[in-house]
């Protein structure tokens, strides 16, 4: 039983294109994130959501919006890929501050090779 | 200084050896200190965590937190194959987002 999913699990695509990345958690939890881990395995918050709230906007280009329709879901869109937006994207979800130390359950991750 | 140094390794040790693995950091604020391990191609998990300082074990596995020094370790003792992961140290303060360490790349032979 999947506790956070993401999709698709591998992305290759074009410099310039648009694309999007899917993540649902069915853990009951409030809280959700997206990271960026770059090809050194740096792991780097980029997004933040508390209950469909926007809570944490690192300093990430404004080609790359988070949406979430509901609090199991966070979508990530990126515009206008770029080289440097190859990477491996994950999906993270917790209960939040009420919960501390709030315990992050990652999604398998999604690899992103801009050509 | 980055608020968070790992050595990225790799460290290769034999089976059974015991493995140290360690950051540091610059931020005196962070209260939670946590190890997550990855496994190639899938999700960072869980593995221990540390509210402030002092020492905690979890069956071979020992987390250890200096807060005078600034330093963190994760000890794993009768290291097994199924060890070789990269082992990534993570800290926060109530109220911000979790800072990871760079990970350090562990390789356990049988």
């Amino acid at each position: 039983d999947t506790a956070v999913s993401q999709t698709p699990k591998y992305l290759v695509t074009q410099m310039g294109n648009d694309k999007s990345i899917k993540c649902e958690q069915n853990l009951g939890h409030d809280t959700m994130y997206w990271y960026k881990q770059d090809s050194k395995k740096f792991l780097k918050i980029m997004f933040s959501y508390n209950n469909k709230e926007l809570i944490i906007n690192e300093t990430v280009p404004n080609r790359f919006s988070p949406k979430s329709p509901d609090k199991a879901h966070l979508n990530l869109h990126i515009n206008s890929l770029e080289l440097g937006d190859s990477a491996v994207y994950f999906c993270a979800s917790s209960q939040g501050e009420r919960d501390l130390p709030d315990t992050q359950y990652f999604g398998p991750g999604t690899r992103l090779t801009v050509l | 200084q980055k608020e968070v140094e790992q050595d990225p390794g790799p460290l290769s040790v034999p089976e059974g050896a015991i493995v140290s693995l360690n950051c540091t950091y610059s931020n005196s604020a962070f209260q939670y200190f946590m190890w997550y391990r990855q496994y190639s191609r899938k999700g960072p998990e869980l593995l221990m965590y540390t509210y402030s300082s002092g020492n905690k074990e979890d069956g071979r596995f020992t987390a250890q937190v200096d807060k005078s020094s600034k330093y963190i370790s994760l000890f794993i003792r009768d290291s097994q194959p199924s060890d070789s992961a990269t082992y990534l140290c993570a800290m926060r303060k109530a109220g911000t987002a979790l800072i990871f360490g760079k990970g350090t790349t562990l390789s356990v032979s049988s």
